[in-house]
């Protein structure tokens, strides 16, 4: 019964191109949807997160876009440094669902010189 | 100064014990989760306490238990270890948002169950 899938579990990309990343999700009723990154190691970190009356949210080299139509959100970054490397996790939620979060599984992005 | 901080980080043990995980807070905020990510790398929500009242309790075994004594602390107790336990917890918070929950929670860095 997983409601939010990635279906990539990995993604290389050289310095300074572009890393998108994937992320689809089944429940019409999300309606708030959050990307964070985590480095081994570590917790995950809040990176951006995008309303669904909007459809694209961007900061600084991080953008998402969301279309609801197809249940889908992305991920772009650019462009992607190595610090960037660091396994991507997408998020969502319905806002009054007491901030029950339901991950996906996660894509590893490597940025190689 | 570590925001959401959780120990230990590692813990190794044998079926059939039970054992604590303490997480703690010093953002000032209001709700806490705890997370159980597993072997295929999901994070699932387990627990979540606002002000110190259980607001969410996924389908969890009763073996575990949280236990909220004040805003900033969540602990989560686990009676009778099984191998399937073995996972990552990771505890986390939130600020609220007036008139709701916010959604941007702060992860503390996991703790590593093994059960052997």
């Amino acid at each position: 019964d997983q409601q939010v899938k990635q279906n990539s579990p990995s993604l290389s990309v050289q310095e300074g191109r572009i890393s998108i990343l994937n992320c689809d999700y089944t429940n019409s009723m999300f309606d708030y949807f959050l990307w964070y990154k985590k480095y081994p190691a570590e917790g995950p970190t809040f990176l951006i997160s995008i309303s669904s009356i909007k459809d694209k949210n961007e900061d600084g080299r991080f953008t998402v876009f969301l279309n609801k139509s197809a249940k889908h959100l992305s991920l772009h970054i650019v462009p992607s440094q190595p610090g960037d490397s660091a396994v991507y996790f997408c998020a969502v939620t319905i806002s009054d669902s007491w901030g029950k979060l339901q991950f996906g599984s996660g894509t590893q992005v490597v940025v190689t010189p | 100064d570590t925001a959401v901080s959780q120990t230990p980080k590692y813990l190794v043990t044998q079926m059939g014990n039970d054992k604590s995980i303490k997480c703690e807070q010093n953002l000032g905020h209001d709700t806490m989760y705890w997370y159980k990510q597993d072997s295929k790398k999901f994070l699932k929500i387990m627990f979540s306490y606002n002000n110190k009242e259980l607001i969410i309790n996924e389908t969890v075994p009763n073996r575990f238990s949280p236990k909220s004594p004040d805003k900033a602390h969540l602990n989560l107790h686990i009676n009778s270890l099984e191998l399937g336990d073995s996972a990552v917890y990771f505890c986390a918070s939130s600020p609220p948002l007036a008139g709701g929950f916010n959604n941007e929670q702060f992860f503390g860095p996991g703790t590593r169950l093994t059960v052997l």
